[in-house]
């Protein structure tokens, strides 16, 4: 069975401390690693997509990097407004669904 | 401006009743899908939208029916038979790879 994996569930950060979030896949013929910021009450929010290992993809604070096996989220400097849960979902080749992670809760207190 | 509309924001359930989620997109997009999100759990697929006139079930439809009569519409009918039916639903919508969201509605049963 198709599985995805989010680690930790919840993660508390101080301004400016660098930290980063985990997604592993069990899926076999993975055509793409997705993530999305959540916030509280609304539907999420595309960050970036990875295709292949050893990609890479920047927006702002965040870096998402993909092995064979798993993807990282990594968070650098995070501010307060980064505050949000961070989903990550992959997609099987020949499928046009997306198999979601629980998520990882990240808060950021001044 | 080009995006998913989800209305309404709250919907309340009355015992034994039917009620219909709207879903609207203007992206042009061929494929919408149905997500229902529980606290602590990820996003799981009720139904979901390749084309006009063909949906496919997802992992979660029993209780649930969709129609897709125009490329941007795609409503989701919770009905009696669905038990448990207090969540958050999220529509989606993909014209290639990645799924953009709508902004959510909040079932909750009085």
């Amino acid at each position: 069975e198709d599985q995805v994996t989010q680690s930790p569930e919840a993660l508390r950060l101080q301004e400016g401390e660098s930290s980063s979030l985990n997604c592993s896949y069990t899926v076999s013929g993975l055509r793409g690693l997705f993530w999305y910021r959540q916030d509280p009450g609304k539907g999420p929010e595309f960050l970036f997509t990875l295709y292949s290992a050893g990609e890479e993809k920047e927006k702002e604070r965040l870096k998402a990097t993909l092995t064979k096996k798993e993807s990282f989220l990594h968070i650098t400097a995070p501010k307060p407004e980064d505050s949000a849960t961070y989903l990550c979902a992959g997609k099987v080749s020949g499928y046009s669904t997306l198999t979601f992670g629980k998520g990882t809760m990240l808060l950021v207190s001044p | 401006d080009g995006g998913i509309t989800q209305s309404p924001k709250y919907l309340f359930r009355k015992e034994g009743q039917n009620v219909t989620l709207s879903c609207e997109q203007n992206l042009n997009h061929d494929a919408m899908y149905w997500y229902r999100q529980d606290p602590g759990q990820g996003l799981r697929l009720i139904y979901y939208s390749q084309i006009v006139n063909d949906f496919q079930k997802g992992d979660i439809a029993e209780g649930y029916s969709v129609s897709r009569e125009k490329k941007e519409s795609f409503p989701l009918t919770v009905t009696s038979a669905q038990k448990n039916p207090t969540a958050f639903y999220l529509c989606a919508s993909s014209g290639g790879e990645t799924q953009y969201f709508g902004p959510g509605t909040r079932l909750l049963v009085l």
